[in-house]
């Protein structure tokens, strides 16, 4: 099955450093989606990158898909502590499909 | 703008009893999607539907069952539950027709303890 695998798992960093997160994912997709999650609570939704999109922006957040090598980064820049938090990648194939989830990166932002 | 609603937001449930989750999808969204999230892990896709049919069907025990009603809305039934049960439950929904683009927004889960 598709499945999003990110990387790292954990990722600690100083307030107004970027923050990378990567995901990777094993067959072909139509969307990747990127999530937020705050400890016990929702899901946020961030961006959805198409497939046939190579990088998209919005705001601070910066993602890029590289269908050949079947991945995505996110790229969070100038970081805030506000942005610690758990953030998953999610695909979904051809058609009306479930998301299929990542495992997560856990991202905790310094003051 | 409305956003998808889950009832209830916190649930305490014995072994062995049953429990009841809703989910109201955004005003003329015809599809809904339920997910498990386990403490510490990734949400997992359990059921979803689409125009009041069963569209694809995930990791769901056999002692959970949902439908999806004519006004769209979707409950997630379960059954003897079990410690393992206890996660966040995650609700979903999109519009079906816009199948190439199948951006699904998610309710605010409902927390499930089961003891």
């Amino acid at each position: 099955s598709q499945q999003g695998e990110e990387d790292p798992q954990a990722l600690s960093i100083q307030e107004g450093e970027n923050a990378t997160m990567n995901c990777s994912y094993k067959t072909s997709i139509n969307n990747l989606q990127w999530y937020r999650q705050n400890s016990g609570r929702g899901l946020v939704h961030l961006i959805l990158i198409r497939s046939n999109e190579r990088e998209k922006h919005s705001g601070r957040l910066r993602v890029t898909l590289d269908t050949s090598k079947k991945s995505s980064s996110l790229l969070i820049t100038a970081s805030r502590a506000a942005d610690t938090a758990s953030y998953f990648c999610a695909t979904d194939g051809m058609g009306n499909t479930p998301l299929v989830f990542g495992k997560g990166t856990r991202l905790s932002v310094i003051a | 703008a409305a956003g998808v609603i889950q009832s209830p937001r916190h649930l305490i449930k014995e072994k062995r009893e049953t429990a009841t989750l809703k989910c109201y999808p955004i005003p003329r969204h015809d599809t809904v999607y339920w997910y498990q999230q386990g403490p510490g892990q990734d949400p997992q896709f359990l059921i979803s539907f689409y125009e009041k049919m069963q569209s694809d069907k995930g990791s769901i025990p056999d002692r959970f069952s949902a439908q999806q009603f004519s006004d769209y809305h979707s409950e997630l039934n379960m059954s003897s539950l079990e410690l393992g049960d206890s996660a966040l439950y995650f609700c979903a929904s999109s519009l079906g027709d816009r199948v190439a683009y199948n951006e699904q927004f998610f309710g605010p889960g409902t927390r499930l303890t089961v003891l």
